[in-house]
């Protein structure tokens, strides 16, 4: 069954390093979303990406955070200057088709910032 | 933001009962809903869902229900199992948005 990856599984990074977070959704899929889980909070949305554009994004995606879909398979979530506050599980999530919002969500980048 | 609730923070259930987990919302203009499981180090994984032009939907051991009228939905598994237990995620979004997610319920099935 098809499913989304998620590159790599954790990483640890200097505080003002970047770091790029990859993902290759789900071959079909037309929407990408990228949603963070700061320890022992809710999972909350970051961004929306649909046909080479940013749809949506949230307030905590400032002009730090950018994404990318280089070529056909991959999706990439950068943070240009890392700050301790970024430490958090960052998905990846993608849907086929527009009526049905079922998101399906890859494993997860661990993210920790010292 | 708590456009989504789930009030319950944990459950324990025996194995072969029903286990039940609530959630409420508050924007009305929600129109998916969705209930998602997840493992520790793991993302979530997809359930079930209910459009807001249904009132039940049913896909094996799982039913959501939603009561629009009282913004309130619920997830019912029955009969429960103990490979069930894990963090149980209801998730809502507007015309096919963004996820707005609860805090979770924790599941723990007896055996």
């Amino acid at each position: 069954e098809p499913e989304v990856t998620q590159t790599p599984s954790h990483q640890v990074t200097q505080m003002g390093q970047e770091v790029i977070l990859r993902c290759v959704p789900i071959s079909n899929h037309l929407y990408f979303y990228w949603y963070r889980q700061i320890l022992g909070q809710k999972v909350e949305f970051l961004v929306s990406f649909y046909n080479n554009e940013i749809s949506e994004k949230s307030e905590i995606f400032d002009d730090q955070f950018s994404v990318e879909r280089p070529d056909g398979s991959n999706f990439t979530l950068k943070i240009r200057s890392t700050k301790l506050e970024d430490s958090a599980m960052y998905f990846c999530a993608s849907r086929r088709e527009t009526g049905k919002n079922e998101q399906f969500f890859g494993p997860g980048t661990r993210l920790t910032v010292l | 933001d708590q456009q989504v609730k789930q009030n319950s923070p944990s459950l324990s259930v025996q194995e072969g009962r029903i286990s039940i987990l609530n959630c409420d919302y508050t924007n009305s203009m929600f129109d998916y809903f969705l209930w998602y499981k997840k493992y520790p180090a793991e993302g979530p994984t997809f359930l079930i869902s209910i459009s807001s032009i249904k009132d039940k939907n049913e896909d094996g051991r799982f039913t959501v229900f939603l009561n629009k009228s009282a913004k309130h939905l619920s997830l019912h598994i029955v009969p429960s199992q103990p490979g069930d237990s894990a963090v149980y995620f209801c998730a809502a979004s507007e015309y096919g948005n963004k996820l707005v997610f609860g805090a979770g319920t924790i599941l723990r099935v007896k055996s």
